[in-house]
């Protein structure tokens, strides 16, 4: 079955460090793919998606590539903020680009320190 | 903020307990989807409701139960408690209109089964 795979946390960076974490799916067919954030206390927030390969999806300075060829979706940032500091969850629908039946990641924590 | 809220924030049953657990999506919102979060790791999609229907449900037992309502409200009732269903249990809403639409979390129920 579909699936999705992050790697392991917690990552902790200073502060204008790059980050990088990775995600790789396993999907039929061609799944959109989602990188959401969760903050301390805070339900799950999209912050960013693509809907098929070689799509860039990017916001507040996160950027991921939908690479079919390695499926995979990295979340990239150049310079990490304190404020960053939240899980990432990387997740998979192949419900025709809806977000109806999400298949998530188990999360990484990052922390970033001042 | 999302616009989404669930009640009550933390709840503490006894194993064969039944227990409702309460969403507010945002107005207008049409759908609602319901995620199961065991402690590290990432969502598990249980079902959806899409205007007062189940549309769609992952992999759980048919003791875990839906109700959609017309003021935008949903409930999530689980019966026979099990010590495994502890978890933080996440609504999300969206407005279904065409093939491609977001997701807005709530914060969470954090159920502990005893």
């Amino acid at each position: 079955g579909n699936s999705v795979t992050q790697m392991e946390g917690p990552v902790t960076l200073s502060e204008e460090a790059f980050l990088t974490i990775n995600c790789t799916y396993t999907a039929t067919g061609y799944p959109s793919l989602f990188w959401y954030v969760q903050y301390p206390g805070e339900g799950l927030q999209l912050l960013l998606k693509a809907t098929k390969a070689d799509d860039k999806g990017s916001n507040k300075g996160f950027e991921a590539t939908y690479r079919k060829e390695t499926t995979s979706f990295h979340l990239e940032k150049g310079s990490v903020q304190v404020s960053d500091s939240a899980v990432y969850f990387c997740a998979l629908s192949d419900d025709g680009g809806s977000q109806g039946n999400l298949i998530f990641g188990k999360g990484t924590k990052l922390s970033v320190k001042p | 903020e999302t616009g989404v809220t669930q009640s009550p924030t933390h709840l503490i049953k006894t194993r064969g307990q039944q227990v409702t657990l309460r969403c507010s999506s945002q107005s207008g919102h049409n759908t609602v989807s319901w995620y199961q979060q065991a402690l590290g790791q990432g969502p598990q999609f249980i079902f959806q409701y899409y205007r007062e229907e189940e549309n769609g449900r992952g992999n759980f037992p048919p003791r875990f139960s839906g109700l959609q309502f017309p003021n935008y409200s949903s409930e999530l009732n689980v019966n026979a408690l099990e010590l495994d269903d502890s978890a933080l249990y996440l609504c999300a809403s969206s407005f279904r209109a065409g093939g491609d639409y977001e997701q807005y979390f709530g914060p969470g129920t954090r159920l502990t089964v005893t």
